[in-house]
């Protein structure tokens, strides 16, 4: 099966940087993925990482390494509105089936 | 405008009343899934669909069915629903990498 870590909650200040952390443990590995989910909302796709190394988009990036099983996403310049959960998931070569992480929750604060 | 929708929003209901929850997408994707999520658990998977007519089991099958007549439908279903099943669900489409994901379905079993 798949298993995901990720912490529970993040805090930071407005205009700083911030990186969440994901461990992963996968049977098939096809690529990891990052969702934000404000309260009350439904996920939104931030990115997606198939292969080692850095995606950038905005000010939001995420990271990738295959070999140590871990990845992260890091966000810039953060603002209050960034202030929502954060998850990360796997999807499974064999299955198709995706796994997600149960979220870090981050707030930005003033 | 490509969305996915879901219906209904929010419903209270008995146990053992068969209910159907409906999902529908507009971007002509051929991978739909169902979700719920419960605090501390994250989402998780219940069912997913390849293409027409290709299910399969996520992490949460037991007590759910659903069904892919169309591509652009994937309705759930909860045959004898019970209080357990008392969740958000949310229904998501995919295109490479990332899901596109409804707007949520808070259901209640008494």
């Amino acid at each position: 099966g798949q298993s995901l870590e990720q912490p529970s909650e993040v805090t930071a200040v407005e205009g700083a940087i911030v990186q969440i952390n994901c461990t992963y443990q996968t049977s098939g590995f096809y690529g990891l993925s990052w969702y934000q989910q404000h309260d009350g909302g439904a996920p939104t796709f931030l990115s997606y990482n198939a292969l080692d190394g850095l995606e950038e988009t905005g000010r939001f990036s995420s990271f990738l390494s295959r070999s140590d099983s871990y990845g992260y996403l890091l966000l810039q310049e953060l603002q209050m509105k960034d202030s929502a959960s954060y998850f990360c998931a796997v999807r499974d070569t064999g299955r198709r089936a995706l796994t997600f992480g149960s979220g870090t929750r981050l707030q930005v604060q003033p | 405008e490509a969305q996915v929708t879901q219906n209904p929003r929010y419903l209270i209901t008995v146990t053992g009343k068969k209910l159907t929850v409906t999902c529908s997408q507009n971007m002509n994707h051929e991978y739909m899934s169902w979700y719920r999520q419960d605090p501390g658990l994250g989402l998780r998977q219940i069912y997913y669909s390849m293409n027409v007519e290709v299910t399969d089991k996520g992490d949460v099958p037991e007590g759910y069915k659903v069904s892919r007549k169309e591509k652009r439908n994937f309705p759930l279903i909860l045959e004898s629903p019970s209080p357990n099943q008392t969740s958000l669900y949310f229904c998501a489409s995919r295109t490479s990498g990332g899901q596109f994901f409804g707007p949520g379905t808070r259901l209640t079993v008494l």
